[in-house]
């Protein structure tokens, strides 16, 4: 069974810019988080959708949005691009079925916003 | 507030010794904790996880112990390789609706020939 893919795998973008990535999730697994990684905050919680409907969201303002489509594939954007939001983007997809909750993660989309 | 954390952020140990990392986390309504580990350039990968009714689970060379009580998690690699070198991180699930999992900041692995 494939894993987790994200593209791109690397983006360079400037300040004020918009950046769309995509994730696709295993396939029968319906949840999709996505979370930021830096090496100042470490692995930060974004979002999570299931069954195209955003359950939770992180602690990050509004210029970072996602949606999920009805195969599950998800995408996230981030507007008005700042430095601080280069990064290492991850999404994660999981069964979450009771007893199935494990996320399994893609390699990420490195941005670098100059 | 909501937090995973970590005693130690780098662990350097000797091949063929047991290696053991450490965590502490707040949240006391989370049921599920995960052990991750990371390698340079790739998303962090599921090593072993354990449910809050539960204070050990043992995988293939890997322990996960569980201690409610203190809000402490720790994993143990028996006989360490080179291949463990890498970022570990604890994380716990809460449920909130959805789940969201919360990172430890992390603990980075030596091995040493």
């Amino acid at each position: 069974k494939a894993g987790v893919t994200q593209t791109p795998r690397y983006l360079i973008k400037t300040r004020g810019q918009q950046v769309t990535l995509s994730c696709s999730p295993i396939s029968g697994h319906r949840s999709v988080s996505w979370y930021q990684q830096t090496p100042g905050q470490g692995l930060q919680f974004l979002f999570e959708y299931f069954s195209e409907t955003q359950r939770n969201k992180g602690n990050f303002p509004g210029r970072f949005s996602g949606r999920q489509f009805s195969n599950s594939r998800s995408e996230m954007n981030v507007s008005t691009l700042e430095l601080g939001d280069s990064a290492l983007y991850l999404c994660a997809s999981s069964l979450d079925r009771p007893l199935q909750e494990t996320q399994y993660f893609g390699p990420g989309t490195r941005l670098l916003v100059l | 507030g909501e937090s995973v954390g970590l005693h130690l952020p780098t662990l350097s140990v000797q091949e063929g010794d047991n290696s053991i990392i450490n965590c502490a986390y707040s949240n006391s309504a989370s049921d599920y904790f995960i052990w991750y580990k990371q390698e340079s350039g790739k998303g962090p990968q599921f090593i072993i996880d354990i449910r809050s009714n539960m204070d050990k689970r043992q995988g293939q060379r890997v322990t996960v112990l569980l201690n409610k009580t203190v809000k402490h998690l720790s994993l143990q690699i028996a006989a360490t390789q080179p291949g463990d070198s890498a970022v570990y991180f604890c994380a716990e699930n809460i449920r909130t609706g959805g789940f969201k999992t919360i990172f430890g900041a992390g603990t980075r692995l030596f091995v040493k020939a």
